[in-house]
């Protein structure tokens, strides 16, 4: 039974740049939340997709987008990356139950580093 | 806003002895409480959740309790073993019945047992 897949595990990019990654939720899940894992810090919710749809969103500016594809997998996109962008970002999935969700599952994570 | 604090930011104990850690939270609407554990490098992994309508649930080892009154839970270890080392985070979720909703983190604890 696959978990969450997180892919790259690891990245570099200079600052203005643009970068997407990537997330396969845990079998049988359909519902992909992202977080974001300073160093030191607990993660910090930047949003959450169910049927290939933004439901929940934190409190992060537009330069951080997403996507979800018809097979639950999901992308995250940041643009003109700041140097306070470095972070690990988790992504989480779950199973939307009514109007709720089961607990979240997380991947390993992928650490982005800016400079 | 929402937030969550978390307390003791790092703890040291010796093999054997209990270990506590404590949350309060600030929106009265809360109603879900996981604690995930974080190994160095590793995923975050849900060891124990509570939900509002309950005081207290236990798991082997590990335990937590609710005060709605007061706004706080606590996660308590009992026995504690070197591979419990690692760093907690207590979270809470104030969306209806959404365990896998937008999650509010506290800013984690570093549990170090001793052998």
């Amino acid at each position: 039974d696959a978990g969450v897949t997180q892919s790259p595990t690891h990245l570099i990019k200079t600052r203005g740049q643009q970068v997407t990654l990537r997330c396969s939720p845990k079998s049988g899940h359909d519902t992909v939340s992202w977080y974001q894992q300073a160093l030191g810090q607990g993660p910090q919710f930047i949003f959450q997709y169910y049927e290939e749809e933004e439901r929940q969103r934190g409190n992060f500016p537009d330069r951080f987008s997403g996507h979800q594809f018809p097979n639950y997998s999901s992308e995250l996109n940041v643009n003109a990356l700041l140097l306070g962008d470095s972070a690990l970002y988790l992504c989480a999935s779950s199973l939307r139950v009514g109007q709720g969700n089961s607990p979240l599952h997380f991947g390993n994570g992928t650490r982005l580093t800016v400079t | 806003g929402e937030n969550v604090e978390q307390h003791p930011s790092t703890l040291s104990v010796q093999e054997g002895d209990s270990a506590v850690i404590k949350c309060t939270y600030s929106d009265s609407a809360s109603n879900y409480f996981p604690w995930y554990k974080q190994e160095l490098g590793k995923r975050p992994q849900l060891i124990i959740d509570i939900r509002s309508n309950v005081g207290e649930k236990k798991d082997q080892r590990i335990a937590v309790t609710l005060n709605k009154t007061a706004k706080h839970f606590s996660l308590h270890i009992t026995e504690t073993q070197p591979e419990d080392s690692a760093v907690y985070f207590c979270a809470a979720s104030s969306s209806s019945n959404n365990q896998g909703g937008k999650l509010i983190f506290g800013q984690g604890t570093e549990l170090s047992v001793k052998p």
